[in-house]
């Protein structure tokens, strides 16, 4: 069945480094994948998103990546702060046909900075 | 403009109780999606509903229903409530263009 998947649980970075979250889907049918930013006690915040028909999108301090061959979605974070310490959620939309929508979402990424 | 809101931000149940909970989209959104996350789970699609209909529903048992108003206000219900129940509630909503805004969700704890 459909599921988004992420390789790593916890990933710990240094002030300043870059940081890069991995996510694997199996709907090869999936034409849009956003990438959510959680933090305690709070829900899902929008981070960045994108289409199948695209392989990269920027944002601020934010890449996502688009790997449709091997159903591949990486989140690529500049210069991380300690802000950017949060669980990050990768999900994708199988069901988006303009009538009905509904997001999987993957297990979720422990992101940690260091000082 | 105003986020995604949900109320109440925190519920303590019985276990046989019903509970609901309410869910007030970003205006002008007419979409409204409803998940529950768990340590365990993590983040699981319950139902979308879109101009007071439900348009989809995910594997969940039928003690979980929702509804949607005509302002697009949604709430969800569950009734003869478990232990398992205790989760984390979100409501997104969303509008024309592609994208979800989640609310803070309502922490629900079975006791």
């Amino acid at each position: 069945g459909e599921s988004v998947g992420l390789h790593l649980p916890t990933l710990s970075v240094q002030e300043g480094d870059n940081s890069i979250i991995n996510c694997a889907y199996s709907n090869s049918a999936s034409d849009y994948f956003i990438w959510y930013k959680q933090e305690s006690g709070k829900g899902p915040q929008f981070i960045i998103d994108i289409r199948s028909n695209m392989d990269k999108r920027q944002g601020q301090r934010v890449t996502v990546l688009l790997n449709k061959t091997v159903k591949h979605l990486s989140l690529q974070i500049a210069a991380t702060q300690p802000g950017d310490s949060a669980v990050y959620f990768c999900a994708e939309n199988g069901d988006w046909s303009g009538t009905a929508s509904k997001l999987t979402f993957g297990t979720g990424t422990r992101l940690q900075v260091t000082l | 403009k105003a986020g995604v809101t949900q109320t109440p931000r925190y519920l303590i149940k019985t276990r046989g109780q019903q509970v609901t909970l309410s869910c007030s989209p970003i205006s002008g959104h007419r979409s409204v999606s409803w998940y529950q996350q768990t340590p365990g789970q993590g983040l699981q699609f319950l139902f979308e509903y879109f101009s007071e209909t439900q348009r989809n529903k995910g594997n969940f048992p039928g003690r979980f229903s929702g509804r949607q108003f005509s302002n697009s206000r949604s709430e969800m219900n569950v009734s003869t409530l478990e232990l398992g129940d205790s989760a984390l509630y979100l409501c997104a909503s969303s509008g024309l263009s592609y994208g979800y805004t989640f609310g803070s969700g309502t922490r629900l704890t079975v006791v």
